[in-house]
């Protein structure tokens, strides 16, 4: 199947700093890319999703940018909050996965 | 407008029996996907249905699983003669249109253990 890879697998940052993460893919036919989260003993949930017609997409803290020619695409959580520590996940090619990425947030 | 469905939420087995996975769509989603997540680790894809026919497998085992949506009724995923690395969580997922464009929802999973 499509290989999608994510990075970092584990993210530690203080409160109130930025995370990024960031996911590559190799199938260049992907058209959407979405996030998702998921808390501990939970479903995941979409947090935000771009298209391949943009570049970026914002919503107050979270944003996601899309480089296509490059076939990578990041994850930005501004001013982060002990709330925000979950498992992020993006996804490519329908309904490939990354491995996740497990983020602390410290207060 | 109820979410996607599944039940049950727990399930235990004994090795060597069969396990059912049910899984209801959202209201107006014809398309449902099943995952497997093993205990820190992602979302791993299994099978894509639309009603009535599988679209894609090719992340099933090819003995001892299957799944089918039927026209009436929820998605079903199957697992004949489990063993033990089949405990997992599993979620299903719909969405409204093709994956590759459109939001999935998830349910809340099936923990299956198997003893």
């Amino acid at each position: 199947g499509e290989n999608v890879e994510q990075h970092p697998s584990t993210l530690s940052v203080q409160e109130g700093d930025s995370a990024v993460i960031k996911c590559t893919y190799s199938d260049s036919a992907s058209n959407y890319f979405p996030w998702y989260k998921q808390e501990l003993g939970k479903r995941p949930q979409l947090i935000i999703d771009i298209r391949s017609n943009v570049g970026e997409k914002k919503d107050q803290r979270i944003a996601v940018t899309l480089n296509k020619t490059a076939k990578h695409f990041s994850l930005h959580i501004t001013e982060t909050q002990p709330e925000d520590s979950a498992v992020y996940f993006c996804a490519a090619a329908k309904y490939y996965f990354g491995a996740g990425t497990r983020l602390f947030v410290k207060a | 407008n109820a979410g996607v469905m599944q039940n049950p939420r727990h399930l235990v087995r004994r090795r060597g029996q069969e396990a059912r996975l049910r899984c209801s769509p959202m209201k107006g989603h014809s398309h449902v996907y099943w995952y497997r997540q093993l205990p820190e680790e992602g979302l791993k894809f299994m099978v894509y249905l639309q009603k009535e026919n599988i679209i894609d497998e090719s992340g099933m085992p090819k003995e001892r699983f299957s799944a089918e949506f039927p026209k009436e009724g929820p998605s079903i995923l199957r697992i004949q003669q489990v063993v033990r690395g089949d405990s997992a969580a599993y979620f299903c997922a719909s969405s409204l249109g093709l994956a590759d464009l459109n939001e999935q929802f998830f349910g809340p999973g099936t923990r299956l253990t198997v003893l």
